[in-house]
């Protein structure tokens, strides 16, 4: 591909409502990172892959949320249980280093918590 | 865990002036030091780096100071056109550790 994609590009949901948020990483790249960004600020780190490992969880806001990479290639963000304070743009970046530099950023998913 | 400050916030410049941001950071384990360039609406775009082991970089009208002792990195813009306005950001990273802070970001306007 391209450049790392995510999908879906938008999401609205209801509160409570479960979400899985796609990224598909361009190939062969190592390092996986989600990053949370909320309006006018810049991403915050969530979580880590070194190919399918998950080394850092840090960043994830609660037991609510859960990333996996099973493969080493794909990997989806899940947020159960929705809440308001959810509402943001997830985004997603790869790189083809195990230290994450130059790293690639997808657009984004645009969620919304209503 | 890392800090990262990023300074000013808003910064608006005449076309042709030159542009300058600078970030500060906490974790002297940090050694990877990236800005990104994001435009409304848009992902984040890699425009230069820099490693704890370089004090400067340069890549045409863009450069990346670092002062590992005082622990702070610049970015610098020269000859600065309206294309150049969007929102730049900082980021601190550990690649060892793969743990990565970013700044609050810096929305700069140049002015025709």
């Amino acid at each position: 591909g391209a450049g790392v994609s995510q999908s879906p590009r938008y999401k609205v949901a209801k509160r409570g409502q479960d979400v899985a948020l796609r990224c598909d990483p361009i190939s062969g790249h190592v390092s996986l990172f989600w990053y949370q960004q909320a309006l006018g600020q810049g991403p915050e780190f969530l979580t880590y892959f070194q190919n399918e490992a998950q080394l850092d969880k840090s960043g994830l806001p609660s037991d609510r949320f859960f990333a996996e990479r099973p493969e080493g290639s794909v990997s989806t963000l899940k947020i159960q249980r929705t809440q308001q304070e959810d509402s943001a743009v997830y985004l997603c970046a790869s790189s083809l280093t195990m230290g994450g530099t130059e790293a690639f950023f997808g657009q984004g998913t645009r969620l919304t918590v209503v | 865990g890392e800090n990262v400050e990023q300074h000013p916030s808003t910064l608006s410049v005449q076309e042709g002036d030159s542009a300058v941001i600078k970030c500060t950071y906490s974790d002297s384990a940090s050694n990877y030091f990236p800005w990104y360039k994001q435009e409304l609406g848009k992902r984040p775009q890699l425009i230069i780096d820099i490693r704890s082991n370089v004090g400067e970089k340069k890549d045409q009208r863009i450069a990346v100071t670092l002062n590992k002792t005082a622990k702070h990195f610049s970015l610098h813009i020269t000859e600065t056109q309206p294309e150049d306005s969007a929102v730049y950001f900082c980021a601190g990273i550990n690649t060892n550790a793969g743990k990565s802070t970013f700044g609050d970001g810096t929305t700069l306007t140049v002015k025709p």
